[in-house]
């Protein structure tokens, strides 16, 4: 069966500290993934998705970035972390054709 | 581009009551839809689809209707129990993006 892991569950970083939240997905070959932000109160933002191995698409212009270095490997980073950067960050997976995405547990990130 | 967005933010609801969630979508080649649930905390959970060759689908104790003709899907829960207080969020699975959800709350 597929899984989807996301980690940590939480994490409170410092204005300006580096960010680095790894997704793996198993079960599954040449998913297509994507990164969701959610503020509270609020929907799913997409941020990210990629349909293979080093292609990124971006949908909002921001302080992060994204990266796929393996087939189900997907890393959301940033530099130099903003207060506005806090939120509940949430990757999925899909598989080409079904369009249904299941999501991850999520990593609410708190920026100080 | 097109989205998918949600008639009311929050729904309040006695215990054993019917709920209903509604969703109005904007695209009119969609042809699969996605409820999901999100707990506090988590992330959203599938509970239920429909294609768009149908206009009634049934779950254990919930049902998505689908209009095509307004765009419009609902999602129907029987006898709400403190358990599905949560948001829940329609998808049009071409679309990467989703509305900002109904928070569902059940009250005893």
């Amino acid at each position: 069966s597929q899984t989807i892991h996301q980690w940590p569950a939480t994490l409170v970083q410092p204005v300006g500290s580096p960010l680095s939240l790894e997704c793996t997905v198993e079960g599954t070959s040449n998913p297509n993934l994507y990164w969701y932000r959610q503020a509270a109160g609020r929907g799913l933002q997409l941020l990210f998705y990629s349909v293979g191995i080093g292609q990124i698409s971006s949908e909002v212009p921001q302080n992060l970035s994204a990266s796929r270095p393996q087939d189900r490997q997907f890393i959301l980073s940033s530099k130099k972390l903003l207060l506005s950067d806090s939120g509940f960050y949430l990757c999925a997976w899909s598989v080409l054709g079904t369009g249904g995405r299941t999501f991850g547990s999520g990593t609410r990130l708190t920026v100080v | 581009g097109e989205s998918v967005g949600l008639h009311l933010p929050t729904l309040s609801v006695q215990e054993g009551d019917n709920s209903i969630i509604n969703c109005a979508y904007s695209n009119s080649a969609s042809d699969y839809f996605i409820w999901y649930k999100q707990e506090s905390g988590k992330g959203p959970q599938f509970i239920i689809d429909i294609r768009s060759n149908m206009d009634k689908r049934q779950g254990q104790r919930v049902t998505v209707l689908l209009n095509k003709t307004v765009k419009h899907l609902s999602l129907q829960i029987a006898a709400t129990q403190p358990g599905d207080s949560a948001v829940y969020f329609c998808a049009e699975t071409n679309d990467m993006r989703f509305g900002a959800g109904t928070r569902l709350t059940v009250k005893p």
